[in-house]
């Protein structure tokens, strides 16, 4: 059962446009939404993250934007570039424990 | 990769062997995890500990299991790999902040395959 549902699987940006990748969950126990980033053969590192208390948050290019009362939130790249090309993962937490729900994951490709 | 290593980085195996991966961390982070990263499935977690000798299972627990017997130390064993088995594994650490952004460091990766 997949708790984090994302979307879509594969993305084609040219460069400079902007790139958005959704999340929808049901848990209403989660209280943190991190993205991860992951370039071929590395591990995932965390992009930005953010609580529901706030419905946007904004780091350079890179913006989560959060619907509570939807429970979906998505992750906004604008200006996308070449180096932006990995795949994105969105992830959710519950109050009570440190465990991460994943999503299935966004391939990210940006042409020159 | 934030403090975080994993040994082995690749290994190939045959089905019914046994295989441990070892991740060690330089961070003193309390929680350790695994994960294994399949194609369409994203990282699900296998197990996961919140200290020394306190572990816990994740969603894809079956035919894996754990110990921490250091602070800087997790490792996954495999008692009779399969075919199924085959993944890229990730070690995970993170302080455990409470009430706070926890964040987790990945590691590096295993690729593990099994003939």
């Amino acid at each position: 059962q997949q708790q984090v549902k994302q979307s879509p699987q594969s993305l084609i940006v040219q460069k400079g446009g902007i790139s958005i990748i959704n999340c929808a969950y049901e848990n209403t126990a989660f209280d943190y939404f991190p993205w991860y980033q992951q370039f071929p053969g590395k591990g995932p590192a965390l992009l930005i993250a953010i609580r529901p208390d706030v419905s946007e948050k904004k780091e350079g290019r890179f913006t989560i934007s959060f619907n509570k009362s939807a429970k979906q939130f998505s992750l906004h790249i604008m200006d996308s570039q070449p180096g932006d090309s990995a795949t994105y993962f969105c992830a959710a937490r519950e109050t009570s424990g440190s465990r991460l729900t994943f999503g299935e994951g966004t391939q990210l490709t940006v042409n020159p | 990769d934030a403090g975080i290593t994993q040994s082995p980085r690749h290994k190939v195996t045959e089905t019914g062997t046994p295989v441990t991966l070892r991740c060690h961390q330089t961070e003193n982070h309390r929680y350790m995890y695994w994960y294994r990263q399949d194609p369409g499935h994203g990282l699900r977690l296998i197990h996961y500990s919140y200290g020394v000798k306190d572990t816990d299972k994740g969603e894809v627990s079956d035919g894996y299991s754990v110990s921490r017997s250091k602070t800087e130390d997790f490792l996954l064993t495999l008692e009779s790999a399969t075919s199924s088995q085959t993944s890229v594994y990730f070690c995970a650490i993170s302080p455990g902040l409470a009430g706070g952004m926890d964040t987790q460091y990945f590691g590096p990766g295993t690729r593990l395959t099994v003939l």
